[in-house]
């Protein structure tokens, strides 16, 4: 079993469209992130939830919601894409930053 | 926001060769850990180091937890072609929930 699964690995849209990305892990843990890797393959966190609670929400364009319905899960919606969103973006979870984060496998996002 | 400085950014070296690299911060940080992420993939965790001044091998991975707390190495020994990838560094804060991640370090092993 795949410890924390994405869906879709691609998904390639026009500009003005809305899509969703849906994270799921298997783990336990309580804590989820998503993170966005830009074509310099820079790291940037976006959001995280711990227990279905939003405890981090970086300076992200409020075009961009995610949602948490359980602690299991943790989607992130996108309206109104530009081509500026085109990243790969990364789900995490863990049970403690200072273990470390698991991975999900990620989502590249191309808008053309 | 907190920025840890990973350097070098690319590095090309022949099968064989020992390899590498550092992060360093303004800050202190009270966790250091090291990632490598495949083409494709997610980052995965390499080796995560708690304690200044701390030595961690895993493999032919070894790495430090500077003394300072606002830096930390990286090195691989006998370096092989799968070592090819990029390696993160990234810091932990307090009991903030997120990590700090570095630009990366891009590895190229030449057969």
């Amino acid at each position: 079993d795949t410890a924390v699964s994405q869906t879709p690995k691609y998904l390639v849209t026009q500009m003005g469209n809305d899509k969703s990305i849906k994270c799921e892990q298997n783990l336990g843990h309580d804590t989820m992130y998503w993170y966005k890797q830009d074509s310099k393959k820079f790291l940037k966190i976006m959001f995280s939830y711990n227990n279905k609670e939003l405890i981090i929400n970086e300076t992200v364009p409020n075009r961009f919601s995610p949602k948490s319905p359980d602690k299991a899960h943790l989607n992130l919606h996108i309206n109104s894409l530009e081509l500026g969103d085109s990243a790969v973006y990364f789900c995490a979870s863990s049970r403690d930053p200072a273990y470390g984060y698991t991975f999900g496998s990620g989502t590249r996002l191309t808008v053309v | 926001g907190q920025q840890l400085n990973q350097s070098p950014q690319s590095m090309f070296i022949q099968e064989g060769e020992d390899v590498s690299m550092n992060c360093t911060s303004s800050s202190i940080f009270n966790t250091w850990l090291w990632y490598k992420q495949d083409p494709g993939e997610g980052p995965v965790l390499l080796i995560a180091l708690y304690k200044a001044g701390e030595l961690t091998s895993n493999g032919r991975l070894t790495a430090q937890f500077g003394i300072t707390r606002k830096d930390s190495f990286l090195n691989i020994s006998a370096s092989i072609p799968s070592d090819v990838g990029i390696y993160f560094c990234a810091g932990q804060r307090g009991s903030n929930y997120k990590l700090t991640f570095g630009k990366g370090t891009l590895l190229t092993v030449n057969p």
